[in-house]
């Protein structure tokens, strides 16, 4: 069953507005990366958060990793129309011995300008 | 950085038919990961190699899908006898190795449609 869930799945703010999206994990997991595809595009890496509780920013960016290591988010502040796409989170889940790279369904985000 | 590459982009063919899909990782990346992804879905994972060893394939996947990746450069997926559901876009992705997981760069896809 699905282990990395991603609310909400689309999103549709005006330009400007600021918005926090979540993923939240069925297991703890050793770290969780975020990645962002744009329309038509492949994933591309955002970021990597390893440590309980850790915040990292880029620029209007801000990704938390929970203190359980089960949850994590992503607040986008003053949205812009380059901040379209899909965003990701992926977490690394233990399976059979190895660990494999688990990613959620996306958050669409859209921006009305 | 020539990035990871794909060929083809794009995949027409009909239900039965077999095809192969290659991905060239960035040259000093010793992982190589195949994704499948659907409309709405994040991708999802098939097989992975390091180097030219195979450590991991999903359990979701049949045997019809069959990778290698034989002097642990370029990779291959195969899918033999296709079916309707195989049609998505399968993805790959390489990393480095090294202390704790590293980021994945990934190609552009091979989109595949099914008649």
């Amino acid at each position: 069953g699905q282990q990395v869930m991603q609310i909400p799945q689309y999103q549709h703010v005006q330009e400007g507005e600021d918005f926090t999206t979540y993923c939240n994990s069925s297991t703890t997991l050793s770290n969780i990366q975020w990645y962002k595809q744009r329309p038509g595009g492949h994933p591309v890496f955002l970021i990597q958060l390893v440590k309980s509780g850790e915040v990292k920013k880029q620029k209007r960016l801000t990704f938390q990793f929970g203190e359980a290591k089960k949850n994590s988010s992503l607040h986008i502040t003053a949205t812009q129309t380059t901040d379209v796409g899909t965003y990701f989170c992926a977490g690394y889940i233990s399976v059979g011995g190895s660990e494999k790279l688990v990613f959620g369904k996306g958050m669409k985000l859209t921006v009305n300008p | 950085d020539t990035g990871v590459s794909q060929d083809p982009r794009h995949k027409i063919t009909k239900r039965g038919q077999n095809v192969t899909f290659r991905c060239d990782p960035i040259s000093e990346h010793n992982r190589l990961y195949w994704y499948r992804q659907t409309l709405g879905q994040g991708p999802e994972f098939l097989t992975y190699f390091q180097n030219e060893a195979q450590l991991e394939k999903s359990r979701l996947l049949s045997d019809r899908f069959s990778a290698e990746r034989p002097k642990g450069s370029f990779s291959t997926l195969e899918i033999q006898r296709t079916e309707q559901g195989d049609s998505a876009m399968y993805l790959c992705a390489s990393s480095l190795t090294g202390e704790g997981n590293q980021p994945q760069h990934f190609g552009d896809g091979t989109r595949l449609s099914i008649l």
